[in-house]
């Protein structure tokens, strides 16, 4: 398996301007998870989804954030407007069905700089 | 809510030292406990998962313990070599099938 592919890997825009990221799970894996990561905060979960389901969105910072899976094999974290404090390196990661054992598989990241 | 501290959040080392990373947690209900490794610019990679009814775990070099009353894990990394320098990481996950990250100690083996 190719692991877990997130798209782009480093991305560009300017402030105001609608940010997509794009996350392709491992195969197989049913749970998805949306993590942003900065020097100040560390790792912090923004959104995790169950079979396509988001669980809990409870991370997503504001209104602007929003996530969507609509199907096992993709799902995307969009940011519209984007503003320069969303600068940050976002990770997708996927582990599969509950059941104690199973280990969490992160991708590359996108590296979001909002000027 | 579950929080996960590690201790120290840097570690410099000679090489061929053997240390030891810490991470404690304080909801020992907890389905398992993985720890990370992080280059920089680059994304995480697992090292180690210790399931709730395990102690310890070892992969090559590495050893991972956990004890679960004591809120409790550290990561054993014996004869260090200056390609381990990165930062690890520990999360735990929880009965609410979520997994909560300590900030990481960055470590750096010096040749």
């Amino acid at each position: 398996d190719a692991g877990v592919i997130q798209s782009p890997r480093h991305e560009v825009t300017e402030m105001g301007q609608e940010v997509t990221l794009r996350c392709k799970p491992i195969s197989g894996h049913d749970y998805l998870f949306w993590y942003r990561q900065t020097m100040m905060r560390g790792l912090e979960l923004l959104i995790y989804f169950n079979n396509n389901v988001p669980i809990d969105d409870s991370g997503m910072p504001e209104d602007r954030f929003s996530a969507k899976m609509p199907n096992a094999s993709f799902s995307t974290l969009k940011i519209q407007p984007s503003e320069p404090r969303d600068s940050a390196v976002y990770f997708c990661a996927s582990s599969a069905q509950w059941g104690g054992g199973e280990k969490l598989f992160f991708g590359s990241g996108t590296q979001l700089s909002v000027l | 809510k579950q929080e996960v501290t590690q201790i120290p959040a840097a570690l410099s080392v000679p090489e061929g030292e053997n240390l030891v990373l810490n991470c404690s947690f304080t909801d020992s209900a907890i389905y398992n406990l993985q720890w990370f490794r992080q280059d920089p610019g680059k994304g995480l990679t697992s090292l180690l998962l210790i399931q709730s009814s395990q102690r310890e775990q070892t992969s090559g070099r590495l050893n991972a313990s956990l004890d679960k009353s004591s809120g409790r894990s550290t990561l054993y990394i014996a004869a260090s070599q200056p390609g381990d320098s990165a930062t690890y990481l520990c999360a735990v996950r929880n009965t609410g099938n979520q997994f909560y990250f300590g900030t990481g100690t960055s470590l750096t083996v010096i040749p």
